[in-house]
């Protein structure tokens, strides 16, 4: 089975600041991964994903994410962030083409200005 | 392409009263899950359906709830009777391309 942990639930930073906002996957199988943003009282909205190829993934809006296996990580960054960043962010993993997306808790993030 | 449909959008109803959730898919694709979202558990996974057919249905919390399909343009999903505890935001989602993930806005449901 296949798991996903984001261990911050909360991020404050100062606008224009870089920021990570990190997750960590655990599955016996290979992956694929996924950023998704929730705006107050809306549904998500994919940010990038990863699939194969190349590990350092570009998604909208500025940010990125590096999937490394040996770590089982697949952590979010963004090197200035803007008040319009203020989002829950949700890493998530699926096994395998069109299977089920298992999501982590998120990570509340708050720029600051 | 209009995106994945929810109705409604919100639903106060009273404990012990049935609850169904209505959501109509993007069309040409097979696979529609169906996700709770509270403050206190996060996103949950219900169920999922391909090609109509429940595949899993292991989130399901408890009998009361009930999910189908029965066509490609449209899933229900019911809660009898329904508690306080079920208070939360239930979200449908389909993929839209390339192991894309398109979600719904939402049913917000407040049991009182």
């Amino acid at each position: 089975a296949q798991s996903v942990t984001q261990l911050d639930s909360q991020v404050p930073v100062f606008e224009e600041a870089p920021v990570e906002l990190r997750c960590n996957y655990s599955s016996s199988v290979s992956v694929y991964l996924f950023w998704y943003v929730q705006y107050p009282n809306q549904g998500l909205q994919l940010l990038l994903k990863y699939l194969s190829g190349s590990t350092l993934v570009k998604g909208i809006n500025g940010f990125e994410a590096e999937f490394n296996k040996s770590q089982t990580s697949f952590h979010l960054r963004k090197p200035s962030v803007h008040i319009s960043d203020t989002a829950e962010y949700f890493c998530a993993v699926s096994g395998t083409s069109y299977d089920k997306v298992i999501f982590g808790p998120g990570t509340s993030l708050s720029v600051i200005p | 392409d209009a995106g994945v449909i929810q109705s409604p959008r919100h639903e106060v109803t009273e404990m012990g009263q049935e609850v169904t959730l209505r959501c109509k898919p993007i069309s040409g694709h097979n696979s529609l899950f169906w996700y709770r979202q509270t403050m206190m558990r996060g996103l949950e996974l219900l169920i999922y359906f391909n090609n109509n057919v429940p595949i899993d249905d292991s989130g399901m919390p408890e009998d009361r709830f009930s999910a189908k399909m029965p066509n490609a343009s449209f899933s229900t999903l019911k809660i009898q009777p329904s508690e306080p505890r079920d208070s939360a935001v239930y979200f449908c989602a389909g993929f839209s391309g390339a192991n894309v993930l398109t979600f719904g806005a939402g049913s917000r449901l407040t049991v009182l």
